[in-house]
């Protein structure tokens, strides 16, 4: 198992665009959860989707969101982007929706410029 | 609100000495604790969970709930265990999960 996969690995975009981040989960595990990890400090939780429903949501603006798919895949949208959306972004996944250990990707770095 | 605190940004030890990374936590429930770590060119990758109680790498973490604590622990520290180190706390039966800001470990050796 290749365990929790993420596409692009790295994104450079420009103020105001949009961008979408891919996650693949482990196989098996139905949860999915999105962390932003500015440099210097550790992951700040975005979303969780659980059987492709939404499950929690940190404190982001609504220029974030985003979704799961039936396969258990997910992607996280950014709409009119910031210089301070500069970040890399984790998905995680998990067998379930209440708690336990999450599994993590290499993350997508995402520079705007 | 849930919160986690690493006091310390940077660690360093010499090689066969003891360390200890200290995670303080703020919650009011029933939280589940973890260490994760990241190794250089790594992904993060779970060290413990409070509730498994076991050793990992040589490495233990207690649960204070009377302090609200989380240390995580090693008698022996290796060069091999420098690494970034995250605590993260999330309330029970969620997935929520709130990371401190880390703690480089450095062992010298």
């Amino acid at each position: 198992d290749a365990g929790v996969t993420q596409s692009p690995t790295h994104l450079i975009k420009t103020r105001g665009q949009h961008v979408t981040l891919r996650c693949s989960p482990i196989s098996g595990h139905k949860s999915v959860s999105w962390y932003q990890q500015v440099l210097g400090q550790g992951p700040q939780f975005i979303f969780q989707y659980y059987e492709k429903e939404e499950r929690g949501r940190g404190n982001f603006p609504d220029r974030f969101s985003a979704r799961q798919f039936p396969n258990y895949s997910s992607e996280l949208n950014v709409n009119a982007l910031l210089l301070g959306d500069s970040a890399l972004y984790l998905c995680a996944s998990s067998l379930a929706g209440g708690g336990g250990p999450q599994f993590f990707g290499p993350g997508t770095r995402l520079t705007v410029l | 609100a849930q919160r986690v605190t690493q006091p310390e940004k940077l660690l360093s030890v010499f090689k066969g000495a003891p360390v200890e990374l200290k995670c303080n936590y703020s919650y009011s429930g029933s939280p589940e604790l973890f260490w994760y770590v990241q190794y250089s060119r790594q992904r993060l990758q779970l060290l413990l969970r409070h509730i498994s109680r076991e050793s990992i790498k040589g490495f233990t973490a207690d649960l204070n709930k009377g302090e609200t604590s989380f240390h995580l622990k090693k008698p022996f520290a290796q060069e091999e265990d420098s690494a970034m180190y995250y605590c993260a706390l999330s309330p029970y039966n969620n997935n929520d999960m709130r990371f401190g800001a880390g703690t480089r470990l450095t062992v010298k050796p």
